[in-house]
């Protein structure tokens, strides 16, 4: 099983700030991975797939990258409605696995 | 898209229940699906996925042999059978469409199952 492991597990920021979240690949994945926003009481939102594709919808500021077994999803310009959890997650094996959540909060 | 979960419940140890996702606004039988459960509190945890036809699926080992994934395309519909519960497998049990096989591209609202005596 690929183990993917993110990071911080919360991030203190400020409205208009950039928040920067990482997430780490126990093995290669590829690109094959997304990353999912979830804001308290909803499903989950697609926000990124391939590593660096934004999802339909999904805002400019919001944005992927990849070094090996290491992606990262940046935010850039935090608006009120972008402090939630994310998630990121492998599908390049099965079973499909995913991190355990960055918290962005204020 | 839509996708409708339903089933849900509070059920004792050892007990079954069976989901229900209903689907619609895009070709269901053209879509992989899956079902991911999310424990109070706790992070997203895949657990079950088909494929198109229900030819091929797979199944996390947290609940292979208790669980079974099926669906039936002409009801646009995905199921999962939950059988032998757990305190464990208490959890918003969530209905996923997936994009080629890869990343979830939507999802439904969730349904709670609660495994308590």
């Amino acid at each position: 099983e690929i183990v993917m492991t993110q990071s911080p597990a919360t991030l203190s920021v400020s409205l208009g700030e950039r928040a920067t979240l990482s997430c780490r690949a126990s093995q290669s994945v590829s690109t094959n991975l997304a990353w999912y926003q979830q804001r308290p009481g909803q499903a989950p939102r697609l926000v990124i797939y391939g590593a660096s594709t934004r999802a339909t919808g999904i805002p400019a500021r919001f944005s992927g990258s990849a070094s090996g077994t290491e992606f990262t999803l940046t935010i850039s310009g935090l608006q009120s409605e972008d402090f939630a959890v994310y998630y990121c997650q492998q599908y390049s094996n099965w079973p499909l696995t995913f991190g355990q959540g960055t918290k962005v909060e204020v | 898209v839509d996708l409708l979960e339903s089933g849900g419940g509070l059920v004792q140890p050892g007990g079954s229940l069976r989901l229900s996702c209903a689907a619609s606004g895009f070709t269901f039988s053209s879509s992989a699906m899956s079902w991911v459960r999310q424990a109070p509190g706790k992070g997203l945890e895949w657990v079950s996925g088909i494929s198109e036809r229900g030819g091929s699926t797979y199944y996390a080992d947290s609940v292979k042999g208790r669980f079974t994934i099926s669906r039936d395309n002409s009801k646009s519909t995905l199921y999962l059978q939950l059988d032998s519960l757990r305190a464990e497998d208490t959890a918003v049990y969530f209905c996923a469409k997936m994009y080629n096989w890869n990343e979830f591209d939507f999802w439904g609202q969730g349904t709670l199952v609660t495994v308590s005596s």
